[in-house]
C-alpha cells in the first residue's frame, strides 16, 4: 500500500477485556515498530520486529502485552485483561531496513484505545 | 537517564510569522536527532534527520540546527502557514541503543490567521 495502515482507528473496550490492534506496514519494509502515546506524553517504544530475527520486546510494559508479525507483513498487538491505564494511541511504524543510522520510520495513523 | 526535553510546551503565532522550537537532550552516546511533525489524529512525519557532524539541515520552510556540544537542537519555521499547526516532536537516538528512540513530548504549535 501507499503507507502504513492501522485498524481499527478507534477502539472502546471494557476493563478486563482483551483487544487486538492491527498494523499493515509499507510493502517491502522489513522492520516494524509499535509505540504507545498517552495523552500529553511522548511516544514510548513497545516492540520491534526485523525480518526473521527475534523481536526486541524490551519496551513491553507487562506480560499482558504481546505482539506477532507474519513474515514481513501484518502485525497484531494484543493487550490482555485491559486496564484503564492502557488507554492511549497505539502507533505502528515501518522502515525499509532495520535500525540503521539513518533509516527513516514511516508511521501509521494510530489506533486510539479507550478502556472504560 | 536518557531524556529529551522540548520547549515551549505550546505556542500560538500569527500566520506569516517565524518561530523557533527548542530541544535539549541528555541521550548518550548520541547517534542522530530527528524532528517530526504530527498533525492531529495522524502519525508523525519526519522533517529532518541530523547526525553528530551536521549543524544545520533544511526542509523547505523548516530549518533544524544541532549543537552536539551543548546537546541542543532547534527547529525554525519561516513564514508560518495555517497548515503548520501541529505537534513538533524531537527524537534522539543513542548510538548503540538499537531500537531505542527517545521521544520528546512535543511542542504544540497553533498558527492563526
Amino acid at each position: 500500500g501507499a503507507g502504513v495502515s492501522q485498524s481499527p482507528s478507534n477502539k472502546v473496550t471494557e476493563k478486563g477485556k482483551d483487544v487486538e490492534l492491527r498494523c499493515d506496514p509499507i510493502s517491502g519494509h522489513t522492520a516494524l515498530y509499535w509505540y504507545r502515546q498517552r495523552l500529553g506524553q511522548g511516544l514510548e517504544f513497545l516492540i520491534y520486529f526485523q525480518g526473521n530475527s527475534a523481536p526486541d520486546k524490551s519496551g513491553l510494559p507487562s506480560d499482558r502485552f504481546s505482539a506477532e508479525r507474519t513474515g514481513e507483513s501484518v502485525s497484531t498487538l494484543t493487550i490482555q485483561r485491559t486496564q484503564q491505564e492502557d488507554s492511549a494511541v497505539y502507533l505502528c511504524a515501518s522502515s525499509l531496513y532495520g535500525t540503521g543510522l539513518m533509516n527513516e520510520q514511516f508511521f501509521g495513523p494510530g489506533t486510539r484505545l479507550t478502556v472504560l | 537517564k536518557n531524556q529529551v526535553e522540548q520547549s515551549p510546551q505550546s505556542l500560538i503565532i500569527l500566520e506569516g510569522k517565524n518561530c523557533t522550537l527548542q530541544c535539549n537532550y541528555t541521550v548518550s552516546p548520541f547517534s542522530n536527532l530527528r524532528w517530526y511533525k504530527q498533525d492531529t489524529g495522524r502519525g508523525p512525519v519526519s522533517l529532518t534527520i541530523m547526525t553528530f557532524s551536521e549543524n544545520t539541515k533544511s526542509n523547505g520552510r523548516y530549518t533544524a540546527t544541532l549543537d552536539a556540544d551543548t546537546k541542543q537542537s532547534s527547529l525554525h519555521i519561516t513564514a508560518s502557514q495555517l497548515s503548520d499547526s501541529a505537534s513538533y516532536i524531537c527524537v534522539v537516538s543513542a548510538r548503540q541503543a538499537g531500537t531505542a528512540l527517545i521521544f520528546g513530548k512535543g511542542t504544540t504549535l497553533s498558527v492563526s490567521s
